[in-house]
């Protein structure tokens, strides 16, 4: 079982369509992580908040929006994205210091 | 920066037989070496992780060996059952580490009945 609970657990939009998708974490930890996974590959990392504050962005498109409102939750906001955007996108959180990740079971994501 | 090299991309073994992933790293820095689970549908779930300051972590059927001066790590699983068929993922962090993990590019494990 995670401690990281991520919704919704499958959707799909369009490409003008605006969604968000939702992480929340009860750990404590107060680095939380978006990462996006595409099928028979590694994770790949797209934004780090520490401190809900956005620390590290990978040149992730702007029509991805990574919004953290407080210590416990971590949204990622979806606009205008287009079909090689649809992935599995994974919340992870670390603590208490930064080596062991702890990830959610994903939103898997289809861009029509 | 760092890089992970994971083999094989996909191993069949047979029930009660034993598997074993290896993977090397660039970055003679790294010093944490997790490994991670990922069944279908699931998101990656840590299963053993070992620091740069030990050889040999064990448990129960899972166990990890790290060898720092030829840079490469391996994961062992004893006895295997149908349910450790997965995908598993080695990784490395660099310090300082806050940009998260280096990941292998997945080994994909399958138990024979």
């Amino acid at each position: 079982d995670t401690e990281v609970t991520q919704t919704p657990k499958h959707l799909v939009m369009g490409m003008t369509n605006k969604k968000s998708l939702k992480c929340e974490q009860h750990m404590g930890h107060r680095a939380m992580y978006w990462y996006k996974q595409k099928a028979k590959k590694p994770p790949e990392l797209m934004f780090v908040y520490s401190y809900e504050k956005l620390s590290i962005n990978e040149s992730v498109p702007s029509r991805f929006s990574p919004e953290c409102p407080n210590s416990s939750l971590l949204n990622l906001h979806l606009h205008a994205l287009q079909p090689e955007d649809s992935a599995l996108y994974l919340c992870a959180t670390s603590g208490p210091g930064p080596e062991k990740l702890f990830f959610g079971s994903g939103t898997q994501l289809s861009v029509l | 920066g760092e890089n992970v090299e994971q083999h094989p991309s996909t191993l069949s073994v047979q029930e009660g037989d034993s598997a074993v992933i290896k993977c090397t790293y660039s970055d003679s820095a790294s010093n944490y070496f997790p490994w991670y689970k990922q069944e279908l549908g699931k998101g990656p779930q840590l299963i053993i992780d070992i620091r740069s300051n030990v050889g040999e972590k064990k448990d129960q059927r899972i166990a990890v060996t790290l060898n720092k001066t030829a840079k490469h790590f391996s994961l062992h699983i004893t006895e295997t059952q149908p349910e450790d068929s997965a995908v598993y993922f080695c990784a490395a962090r660099t310090p300082p580490g806050a940009d998260g993990l280096t990941f292998g590019k997945g080994t994909h494990l399958i138990i024979q009945p």
